[in-house]
């Protein structure tokens, strides 16, 4: 099983709005990520979890906030959006910090529309 | 400045011709993955290379890592329309803990 299920698949939300991203793996895996993706651009890093901690932060505005309940969930909790936060938004889960022969495996993503 | 630089950009070509996706990098990876990737859905992995010279084959598609591991190649024969969708190469340092994406390949097959 290399299965990372990400809910919703599609969200529309305004500005004022506050929604979460859930993401859930039963891989065993400890490291899980956020990333962000324009169309036909590959994805950008946001955030990393290892072993449940915050490990990168890759200068996300606080609009953002990541949170891992335990090991198989990862949140993503977005409020106060802006229409250029739009895009599909991918969780992904590799079975330790990264390292030789890592391979990471993707959710099928939640695309986001902020109107 | 992207650590992998993928070339070419994109890539329209005719059901039945070859095609070959090249990941570039003056770094040294400690491995390399490539992805294909469908509109709306989330990156697919198709490999995971490690070995500096290793080739891999995935039924019409070869991979290739450089001897110095610094690139890597993707080759299709007989490309048809269901391979059509985003290429990604992407790989973890030699030195750190990272994880990047190349600048991506987007592919279409026309039937």
């Amino acid at each position: 099983d290399t299965e990372v299920t990400q809910t919703p698949k599609h969200l529309v939300m305004g500005m004022t709005n506050k929604k979460s991203l859930k993401c859930e793996q039963h891989m065993g895996h400890r490291a899980m990520y956020w990333y962000k993706q324009k169309a036909k651009k590959p994805p950008e890093l946001m955030f990393v979890y290892s072993y449940e901690k915050l490990s990168i932060n890759e200068s996300v505005p606080s609009r953002f906030s990541p949170e891992c309940p335990n090991s198989s969930l990862l949140n993503l909790h977005l409020h106060a959006l802006q229409p250029e936060d739009s895009a599909l938004y991918l969780c992904a889960s590799s079975q330790q910090g990264l390292g030789l022969g890592t391979e990471a495996f993707f959710g099928q993503g939640t695309r986001l529309t902020v109107v | 400045t992207q650590l992998l630089e993928q070339s070419p950009q994109f890539l329209s070509i005719q059901e039945g011709e070859n095609l070959t996706v090249y990941c570039n990098s003056s770094s040294v990876f400690s491995s390399l993955q490539w992805y294909r990737q469908e509109p709306g859905e989330g990156p697919v992995l198709l490999v995971t290379v490690v070995t500096g010279g290793e080739v891999k084959k995935l039924k019409r598609l070869t991979f290739q890592f450089g001897d110095a591991r610094k690139d890597s190649s993707l080759h299709i024969t007989a490309a048809q329309p269901g391979d059509t969708g985003l290429y990604l190469c992407a790989g973890v340092l030699n030195t750190g803990n990272q994880f990047y994406f190349g600048t991506g390949t987007s592919l279409t097959v026309i039937p």
